[in-house]
């Protein structure tokens, strides 16, 4: 069965702290692995991530992949409060056509 | 370009009813997902059309059930209503095809089942 974990489900930081979210899957099929971000409504896309060992950047935000181990991370360096949300991961698969995996999420919430 | 657009935003159901939501993609966007969102189980995927067929099918009961029109609009439709179908439900469109594109998610639908 395709799954895809996330972990710590939840932390809290202060701001200006560094945090790493992680995303591990196990997929048959694996084409993509994409982050998104959810605050009070639907999740906006972040990172989408094909091949191992290529950092992906967005200001204070990156993300790599290693398809080898099968994970993922995703650091937000010197957190403000508006990053406060829940974080989520999905590996996307394919058969006749794309299907995603989503994880539960990671709840960040970052404190002044 | 407008985003995702979904309808209605909230609906109150009593079991056994029906229920049919509705999602029109960004336009240009062929392939619709739809997803079911819980504070328990987070986003499952139900189902993917493309091009007006359902192209994936996640591992939910035959009561939920879906098609797309010739313009790309999507519905869902959820047949006997359980107090266990309360959830948000997302529509999600990307360009799709058979390359790798991000998903852009609609506003969700609340629905409540009492």
């Amino acid at each position: 069965e395709d799954k895809v974990v996330q972990s710590p489900l939840s932390l809290v930081v202060h701001e200006g702290d560094t945090v790493t979210l992680n995303c591990s899957y196990e997929v048959t099929n694996f084409r993509s692995l994409l982050w998104y971000k959810q605050e009070k409504k639907a999740p906006t896309f972040l990172f989408m991530l094909t091949s191992s060992g290529i950092e992906k950047k967005s200001g204070r935000l990156s993300s790599i992949l290693d398809k080898k181990e099968l994970f993922s991370i995703l650091n937000i360096t010197a957190t403000q409060t508006g990053d406060s949300a829940i974080y989520l991961c999905a590996v996307v698969t394919t058969n006749t056509g794309n299907q995603f995996y989503f994880g539960t999420g990671t709840s960040l919430t970052v404190i002044p | 370009k407008a985003g995702v657009t979904q309808t209605p935003r909230y609906l109150i159901k009593t079991r056994g009813q029906q229920v049919t939501l509705s999602c029109s993609p960004i336009s240009g966007h062929r392939s619709v997902s739809w997803y079911q969102q819980t504070p328990g189980q987070g986003l499952q995927f139900l189902f993917e059309y493309f091009s007006e067929t359902q192209r994936n099918k996640g591992n939910f009961p035959g009561r939920f059930s879906g098609r797309q029109f010739s313009n790309s609009r999507s519905e869902m439709n959820v047949s006997t209503l359980e107090l266990g179908d309360s959830a948000l439900y997302l529509c999600a469109s990307s360009l799709a095809g058979q390359g790798i594109y991000e998903q852009y998610f609609g506003p969700g639908t609340r629905l409540t089942v009492t």
